[in-house]
Formats: C-alpha cells, sequence, structure tokens
C-alpha cells in the first residue's frame, strides 16, 4: 500500500510564527487530504488537495502530486493551532484513506 | 459537509465485556467507514460499512472481534467485543461527503480497565 510520512515529527513555535509542514507519498494518489486533531481529539478538516494549492486564511496547501509530496504552510501562528496536523491519501477507487503519523504542533503564547 | 455524531463520546470498560458505537449521518451516505486511534498513534481503517452487504475488513482486523452494522444509508454500529486493555483507544467513523472529502465525527474515547 501507499506509505505517508510527514515531517517534522514535532514543532513547537511562538505565537505569530510561520511554519510549513511536509507530507510526502510512496505512490499516486487520487485523494489528497490535510486534517488538525485538536486537543479533545476531533479531527478538523482543513483541505482536500490532491494537486495544486489552496487558500484558507492564515493556512495554505500546495501538493505537487509528480513529486509526491504536499506542503502546508501556518502563517501568524495562533496558540489555538496546536494539535497534530495528518496527511491521509487514497490511491484508488475505494476512497480508503492511509494516514501518515502527524506533526505535533505546539504554539507557545 | 456532513455532520456525523458519535454515541458514546467516552466509556470505561472492564476486560472481557463489548461495547457498541453508534454513527448517525445527517444525510444518506454510501460510504462509511471506521478507523481506530491508539494512545499517541495515528489512525488506522479498520473496516468499510457497506449497505445492505457485510462489512469490509482491513489486514489485522476480524468480524468476530469488530462486528459492524449498517442498517440504512445514514446509520452504522461498530462493536468492540471481548474487550482487553489493549483496545483502549479513540475510535472514529468518517464518510464521504460532497466527492472524494472525508469527513469525521468527533470520536469515542474507550478506556478498558
Amino acid at each position: 500500500g501507499i506509505q505517508v510520512e510527514q515531517s517534522p515529527p514535532d514543532l513547537i513555535l511562538q505565537e505569530g510564527a510561520n511554519s510549513t509542514l511536509r507530507c510526502n507519498f510512496s505512490d499516486s494518489v487520487n485523494n489528497l487530504q490535510w486534517f488538525h486533531q485538536n486537543p479533545w481529539g476531533q479531527l478538523i478538516n482543513l483541505f482536500y488537495i490532491p494537486s495544486g494549492t489552496k487558500q484558507n486564511g492564515r493556512l495554505s496547501a500546495t501538493t505537487v502530486a509528480t513529486e509526491r509530496y504536499s506542503l502546508l504552510y501556518i502563517s501568524s501562528s495562533q496558540t489555538t493551532d496546536s494539535g497534530v496536523y495528518f496527511c491521509a491519501v487514497s490511491g484508488g477507487s475505494n476512497y480508503k484513506l492511509t494516514f501518515g503519523k502527524g506533526t505535533l504542533l505546539t504554539v507557545n503564547p | 459537509s456532513a455532520v456525523i455524531s458519535q454515541k458514546p463520546s467516552r466509556d470505561i470498560c472492564q476486560r472481557g465485556t463489548s461495547l457498541t458505537i453508534q454513527c448517525q449521518v445527517d444525510s444518506q451516505v454510501t460510504m462509511m467507514f471506521w478507523y481506530r486511534q491508539q494512545p499517541g498513534q495515528s489512525l488506522t481503517l479498520i473496516a468499510t460499512a457497506n449497505q445492505g452487504s457485510e462489512a469490509t475488513y482491513e489486514s489485522g482486523f476480524v468480524i468476530d472481534k469488530f462486528p459492524i452494522s449498517r442498517p440504512n444509508l445514514t446509520f452504522s454500529t461498530l462493536t468492540v467485543s471481548n474487550m482487553s486493555p489493549e483496545d483502549s483507544s479513540i475510535y472514529l467513523c468518517s464518510t464521504l461527503s460532497g466527492g472524494e472529502t472525508q469527513y469525521f465525527g468527533p470520536g469515542t474515547r474507550l478506556l478498558v480497565l
């Protein structure tokens, strides 16, 4: 199956800083999503982005499908951005998502 | 996007017992999924819940341990049977909405003593 690697595994920022999270995948995909898991365990959809670039407020994402990676940018980070960020992909018609191990982001005031 | 609810939100159970988790979607959906997230780990797909047929299980998960029902297009249940402390996890259901985007329920936190 498809392998998903995320980096860095942990990231500590001061409020206001910018960051880039990376997701590498081992095969072609037709679905790539970024999620934020808050401290209460809720998975929040950030982006559905199998290719191209999208922006939503302080967050943006870029997927370069031909090179098998995706980037999530967080600008002007806030303490509420803390949590785990997951990249998840699927490569077939079954829509089954394979998750990376996540990046644990801590934003300090 | 689909709105998904799960019951219970959390539970503490004794080993050897079983717990049934309910997942309700606010609209009819074709595909529903069940995932497990062990403490400090990522999410792993348990099975795809198919309406009108048996669930499709992933490698390492079996029907006897995780029986799944899908009686209609808005509802599914996952039972964790004969529980052991290793079953302590967050269990999440998800569905596709708006094409290929998956949305997740709030999860059920299970602690087995």
